[in-house]
């Protein structure tokens, strides 16, 4: 079941510059995203969301942005801090109908290293 | 800051043994979640609790797993009788409303031999 993918295991980036973080999903129901900030040994943190009748959605350094008919997200972080090195993790639930009670489905992560 | 508790944070269990994990959702949201995390691989929904009932669960939640809200503060999970394959990061979370962000507790390393 792969109805959200991120595909690049990995991103290096260096202190300072932009992180770009990318998320494809098949699900046309989903209507609300989500990204998670994980690190070893602890639970997901929230991030940032955006629904689906929105495109952009910023809080400081991160803006998400939504673009549906690509079914495609990306996370943007400016500037990257080397503090910002986690896992992350993009999130969809599709909140239409009141049917799914928050129900999230999770990518594989992408695992970030922001060097000094 | 409200936060999403849990114990234990470790638990070795025998196989075929009964464990029960525990969560403190944050004090005033009404939906409750079970996600797990097999090492390497991608966190999974397990279960959705609302209004004192299920509300959706997957397929890996089958009739071994079952959730209780004791009280007003504690939700549980249940693994009746554990397998190897059921040692994962068990992740317990809470939302205000269904239909905004989660917010997920630290996790309980679950270890099965």
């Amino acid at each position: 079941d792969q109805q959200v993918k991120q595909n690049s295991p990995s991103l290096s980036v260096q202190e300072g510059r932009i992180s770009i973080l990318n998320c494809d999903y098949t699900n046309s129901m989903f209507d609300y995203f989500l990204w998670y900030k994980k690190y070893p040994a602890e639970g997901p943190t929230f991030l940032i969301s955006i629904s689906s009748i929105k495109d952009k959605n910023e809080d400081g350094r991160f803006t998400v942005f939504l673009n549906k008919s690509a079914k495609h997200l990306s996370l943007h972080i400016v500037p990257s801090q080397p503090g910002d090195s986690a896992v992350y993790f993009c999130a969809a639930s599709s909140n239409a109908g009141g049917t799914s009670y928050g129900k999230l489905t999770f990518g594989q992560g992408t695992i970030l290293t922001v060097h000094p | 800051e409200p936060e999403v508790t849990q114990t234990p944070s470790h638990q070795v269990t025998q196989m075929g043994q009964e464990v029960i994990l525990r969560c403190v959702p944050i004090s005033n949201h009404l939906y409750f979640y079970w996600y797990r995390q097999i090492l390497g691989q991608k966190v999974e929904f397990l279960v959705s609790f609302y209004n004192n009932e299920i509300s959706e669960k997957s397929e890996i939640f089958d009739d071994q797993f079952s959730v209780e809200r004791p009280d007003g503060s504690n939700f549980t999970l249940k693994i009746r009788s554990t397998k190897l394959e059921d040692s994962a990061m068990y992740f317990c979370a809470s939302s205000e409303a269904g239909y905004d962000e989660a917010f997920f507790g630290q996790g309980t390393r679950l270890t099965v031999v």
